[in-house]
């Protein structure tokens, strides 16, 4: 089945610093990821929308600038949590569109900014 | 604002015990509803999901029951096992769209 790798699974950086993460699509090709964020025992959040080759689309209150997103090939999607700061500390999860009714998640990434 | 409300918030079963989580949306124009399986420090994991023209879908022990003029669907564990203990959450897509709407999930606990 369709596998979406996801790197790292967890990170620890210091406040102020970028960290990037990784979303490869294994044995498809992912036109479209989406990313979200999860705080503890909460319900997954979608932060923006990535086709192939263009700008992502943010959702109301995601702040583009801080949170670059990058889908350069139709295997890669980077999410970079630009001049980070505790309150960003979250779970990072990609998911890709695998077809018409088909959608599959990356493993997670847990952000830690200290 | 479309939403897709879900719950109880927390269930306890006993091993071999049924596990009903509910879920209703208020907007008609949905065209897939999925739901899925987290457990912790993982991606959810699609468990089984159903499309608006049929009123239930089984696979193995989980069954999706879905009324349409009701605007609810729940999700059904037969002979619920330790193993199951999870977050779970339902899901609908917009037609039209992409995007996946989640309900704020269901933290499942299945007593051995």
């Amino acid at each position: 089945g369709a596998v979406v790798s996801q790197h790292p699974s967890w990170v620890i950086c210091k406040s102020g610093t970028s960290v990037k993460i990784e979303c490869r699509s294994l044995d498809f090709q992912a036109t479209t990821m989406f990313w979200y964020r999860q705080f503890p025992k909460q319900s997954l959040m979608l932060m923006a929308t990535s086709n192939e080759g263009s700008k992502a689309t943010y959702e109301q209150g995601v702040e583009k600038d801080k949170f670059l997103i990058n889908h350069a090939s139709l295997t890669l999607s980077t999410l970079t949590v630009t001049s980070a700061h505790p309150e960003d500390s979250s779970f990072y999860i990609c998911s890709a569109r695998t077809g018409r009714h088909g959608y599959t998640f990356g493993s997670g990434t847990r952000l830690t900014v200290v | 604002q479309q939403q897709v409300k879900q719950s109880p918030q927390s269930l306890i079963v006993q091993k071999g015990g049924i596990s009903i989580i509910n879920c209703a949306y208020e907007n008609t124009a949905f065209d897939y509803f999925p739901w899925y399986q987290q457990f912790p420090g993982k991606g959810p994991a699609l468990l089984i999901a159903i499309r608006p023209d049929v009123s239930e879908k089984k696979e193995g022990r989980f069954t999706i029951s879905f009324n349409k003029s009701a605007k609810q669907f729940s999700l059904h564990i037969m002979d619920s096992q330790p193993g199951d203990s999870a977050t779970y959450f339902c899901a609908a897509r917009p037609v039209r769209d992409d995007k996946i709407i989640f309900g704020k999930g269901t933290r499942l606990h299945i007593l051995p």
